[in-house]
């Protein structure tokens, strides 16, 4: 079968750095995706991982280790705005998403 | 600007009748897909296209239809077949038919709601 797993929900103060964990059962795949997603609203790319270990964009950084089935997003210097939904996804001919982790970030 | 452009914002469906939902893109792109959200859930592939007049079903496409008559369009139709509808339905697009690295771009949303 296919599936992902991710904590349903995170909290984490201003500033602070929180680490959502996917992990997944899956045969094969291209690579492994994060989505962003603020209620109500449609979900944004984030960062992909084709190979093993980390990649950096920003506040955001991404990992992966297909070895251990598992993968995380590091968020950094938490800002308000980055209250919202997380998706970890896994590419093969389409993207299979993960249930999502609920971020919320506090003053 | 490109973008994914979705109609209706909000629609609403009776009983027994048959709604469909608008997805128009400007992206060029070859790819393109519809995801139902229930609240406080992920995305559930229901369809997928990724060439003009063929698609693929994806996992929850019963009581769903869709057409790809053109590149720029992915109507799906939410038929009188599906028991429970309400939902959030998003639809995205990609560059390249293969899901290699390729981000998909999402629409705004449609909500369906049963009258």
């Amino acid at each position: 079968g296919q599936s992902l797993e991710q904590p349903s929900e995170v909290t984490a103060v201003e500033g602070a750095i929180v680490q959502i964990n996917c992990t997944y059962q899956t045969s094969g795949f291209y690579g492994l995706s994060w989505y962003q997603q603020h209620d109500g609203g449609a979900p944004t790319f984030l960062s992909y991982n084709g190979l093993d270990g980390l990649e950096e964009t920003g506040r955001f950084s991404s990992f992966l280790s297909r070895s251990d089935s598992y993968g995380y997003l590091l968020l950094q210097e938490l800002q308000m705005k980055d209250s919202a939904s997380y998706f970890c996804a896994y590419n093969t001919d389409k993207l299979i998403f993960g249930t999502g982790t609920r971020l919320q970030v506090f003053p | 600007d490109g973008g994914i452009t979705q109609s209706p914002k909000y629609l609403f469906r009776k009983e027994g009748q048959n709604v469909t939902l608008s997805c128009e893109q400007n992206l060029n792109h070859d790819a393109m897909y519809w995801y139902r959200q229930d609240p406080g859930q992920g995305l559930r592939l229901i369809y997928y296209s990724q060439i003009v007049n063929d698609f693929q079903k994806g996992d929850i496409a019963e009581g769903y239809s869709v057409s790809r008559e053109k590149k720029e369009s992915f109507p799906l139709t939410v038929t009188s077949a599906q028991k429970n509808p309400t939902a959030f339905y998003l639809c995205a697009s990609s560059r390249d038919r293969g899901m290699s690295n390729q981000p998909q771009h999402f629409g705004d949303g449609t909500r369906l709601s049963i009258l």
